[in-house]
């Protein structure tokens, strides 16, 4: 099965920008969560969809960032207008079932590694 | 707030060897679990090994152990017989009610590597 996947891999933009990132999920999985790592820190939870609905976003860090999942099928996680901040590596992750154990692990995708100049 | 701390920011070892990297957590969940992801250059995000903490055993996948100390709050991955493409970078991760069980909190990551 294909993974999960992101686009785009890399985006350079001026601070003040908009960007948007796109996540698709492996097929048939309802999970879909978004994490960040700024450089040299954590990777941290952004917010998980259970299908086209948001269960959780209380890791958005401010209004400047909105995530959406029409559908419930690929995501898309807008940065508007881009603070120097916001340069990191933002992952998509997926999963049939809700997270929990071997059986239901988070599958991840590549990242989209954004800079904000 | 949930806790994981990776104290190794850089490990190497020889090809053929064993290598423990370790992970810490501190929680007050009664019921939590553990995940270990490795992250190689190409940047992808792969799921290793899991260990439940109220497994009887700790978790074994292939050349993977989680060596699991529920006392003492750590969960080191080992790795038996290195090979090359094993150089990556390990995250360890908590989930736990008190995260709401639907997020991952993840360690700062160790950089392994495995030398010839």
């Amino acid at each position: 099965e294909a993974g999960v996947t992101q686009f785009p891999s890399h985006s350079v933009i001026e601070k003040g920008q908009t960007v948007t990132l796109r996540c698709d999920p492996i097929s048939g999985h309802d999970n879909l969560y978004w994490y960040r790592r700024v450089m040299g820190k954590e990777i941290k939870f952004l917010l998980h969809f259970v299908k086209e609905s948001k269960q959780d976003e209380s890791g958005m860090p401010n209004n400047r960032f909105l995530a959406e999942r029409t559908g419930g099928t690929y995501s898309t996680l807008k940065v508007q207008p881009a603070e120097l901040e916001d340069s990191g590596v933002y992952f998509c992750a997926s999963s049939q079932d809700l997270l929990g154990g071997q059986n239901s692990p988070l599958h991840f995708g590549n990242g989209t590694r954004l800079t904000v100049t | 707030a949930q806790k994981i701390t990776q104290t190794q920011p850089g490990m190497f070892v020889q090809e053929k060897e064993a290598v423990t990297l370790d992970c810490t957590y501190d929680t007050s969940d009664p019921s939590y679990g553990l995940f270990w992801y490795k992250q190689p250059s190409s940047g992808e995000m792969i799921f290793l090994i899991y260990q439940g903490s109220y497994d009887q055993q700790n978790a074994t996948e292939g050349r993977y152990s989680l060596n699991f100390q529920k006392a003492r709050k750590s969960a080191n991955l080992v790795i038996s017989a290195s090979q090359l493409g094993d150089s990556a970078m390990y995250f360890c991760a908590f989930q736990g009610r008190n995260t709401g069980f639907q997020k991952l909190v993840f360690g700062t990551g160790t950089r392994l590597l495995v030398s010839p």
